[in-house]
């Protein structure tokens, strides 16, 4: 069965500063992996995803997240954070490959300081 | 593309009453997914359906909530009677079997509000 944990309920950055949110994943098969974002009273926006291939994974709004089997951890980044991105992050994993639904983390909301 | 269309986005009802929300999945998809998001609970996947068909509803609360895909372009989730604990946002998200076959497409949810 697979399961996410997002460390960290709420994170707080000055505008400017690196953005890190972290998720670790548990899959008893190689997993796909997703970040989402949702803003305030908006549905959830796919900001990036890793199926196979290349680790590092670039997304919209300059979000990149690093594949991690050893670790078994997808954490997002962001070198320089803005205040457009203050907003709920949500890393999901597939349960099975195919058309199945995500397993999502609880959430971590980010704050950006002016 | 419209993306997936949701309706109504806000509804308030009184407890007892019946509540139905509806869902129009992305063109072509073929896979769609009913959540449900509460700030106790955070998003839960209440019901999903595959080519028209409900795969997995062990995620539905009780016998109040059901669902419907009645073709591919048009979802119902209905409950009846509604209660207070109900509230929450409700999203529709769905998928293409091929292509870009993981990534669900989420509507912007139905808040709901039971009184």
């Amino acid at each position: 069965a697979q399961s996410v944990t997002q460390l960290g309920s709420h994170v707080s950055v000055s505008e400017g500063a690196l953005v890190l949110l972290r998720c670790n994943y548990s899959s008893s098969v190689p997993p796909y992996l997703f970040w989402y974002v949702q803003y305030p009273n908006q549905g959830l926006q796919l900001l990036l995803k890793y199926t196979t291939g290349a680790t590092l994974v670039k997304g919209i709004n300059g979000f990149e997240a690093e594949f991690k089997k050893s670790e078994t951890s997808f954490h997002l980044t962001k070198p320089s954070a803005h205040m457009s991105d203050a907003a709920e992050y949500f890393c999901a994993v597939i349960r099975n490959s195919g058309n199945t639904p995500l397993v999502f983390g609880k959430g971590t909301r980010l704050s950006v300081i002016a | 593309d419209a993306g997936v269309i949701q309706s109504p986005r806000h509804e308030v009802t009184e407890m007892g009453q019946e509540v139905t929300l509806r869902c129009k999945p992305i063109s072509g998809h073929n896979s769609l997914f009913w959540y449900r998001q509460t700030m106790m609970r955070g998003l839960e996947l209440l019901i999903y359906f595959n080519n028209n068909v409900p795969i997995d509803d062990s995620g539905m609360p009780e016998d109040r909530f059901s669902a419907k895909m009645p073709n591919a372009s048009f979802s119902t989730l209905k409950i009846q009677p509604s209660e207070p604990r109900d509230s929450a946002v409700y999203f529709c998200a769905s998928s293409l079997s091929g292509g870009e076959q993981e990534t669900q497409y989420f509507g912007p949810g139905t808040r709901l509000l039971v009184l």
